[in-house]
């Protein structure tokens, strides 16, 4: 079973620039969420998605984040415009069942604005 | 107060030590508490999780759990160089059965050999 994965590994951008984030999670699993890690700080909940629809956004930080999940597949993370702020490591995390039993984490994008 | 509170360390022992990792947490109402490990780099690996208070053995793991305290521990005996990693703490909010997770920063464990 192919595990969660996300792509870019790396991204480096200028601040104002857009950047797209990327998250396969494993076949099947329903339930996908965005956790990000700035520098220094603890890993913190972005959002929740049930299929393609949006459970809690409560953790995303402003209106220049958008998350989509079309189709209930695979989820996209866009800043835009991109702030020296938001530079950290961006994890996606799979489960199928609703619930915090557990759940597997992707790699990681670490994003770096200058 | 932060949510969920752990000792940043370094935490560092000797090979075949008894490594003793901790963890407070605010919410009262929390039912599930989770240890996450995580490599230099990588991604977060579940390795334990308890519900109830009291002990849970897992190999060389151990969680251990007081709600009334609202503490949350994990042991690991006979400590590896390979346990060397950074160590999170993770709690649902309140009573969420959504999936939702709070972190804790995380205790750095080094083990020497």
């Amino acid at each position: 079973e192919a595990g969660v994965t996300q792509f870019p590994s790396h991204s480096v951008i200028e601040k104002g620039q857009t950047v797209t984030l990327r998250c396969d999670p494993i076949s099947g699993h329903d339930n996908l969420y965005w956790y990000r890690r700035v520098m220094g700080k603890e890993i913190k909940f972005l959002l929740h998605f049930v299929k393609e629809s949006k459970q809690d956004e409560s953790g995303m930080p402003n209106n220049r984040f958008l998350a989509e999940r079309t189709g209930g597949t695979y989820s996209t993370l866009k800043v835009q415009p991109a702030e020296l702020e938001d530079s950290g490591v961006y994890f996606c995390a799979s489960s199928q069942d609703l619930g915090a039993h557990g759940y597997t984490f992707g790699s990681g994008t670490r994003l770096t604005v200058v | 107060q932060k949510e969920v509170e752990q000792n940043s360390g370094p935490l560092s022992v000797p090979e075949g030590a008894i490594a003793s990792l901790n963890c407070t947490y605010s919410d009262r109402g929390s039912q599930s508490f989770f240890w996450y490990r995580q490599y230099s780099g990588k991604s977060p690996e579940l390795i334990m999780s308890i519900y109830s208070n009291g002990d849970k053995e897992d190999g060389r793991f151990t969680a251990q759990l007081n709600k009334a305290s609202q503490y949350v521990s994990l042991l690991i005996r006979d400590s590896q160089p390979s346990d060397s990693a950074t160590y999170l703490c993770a709690v649902p909010p309140g009573a969420s059965n959504t999936g939702k997770l709070i972190f804790g920063q995380g205790t750095t464990l080094q083990v020497k050999p």
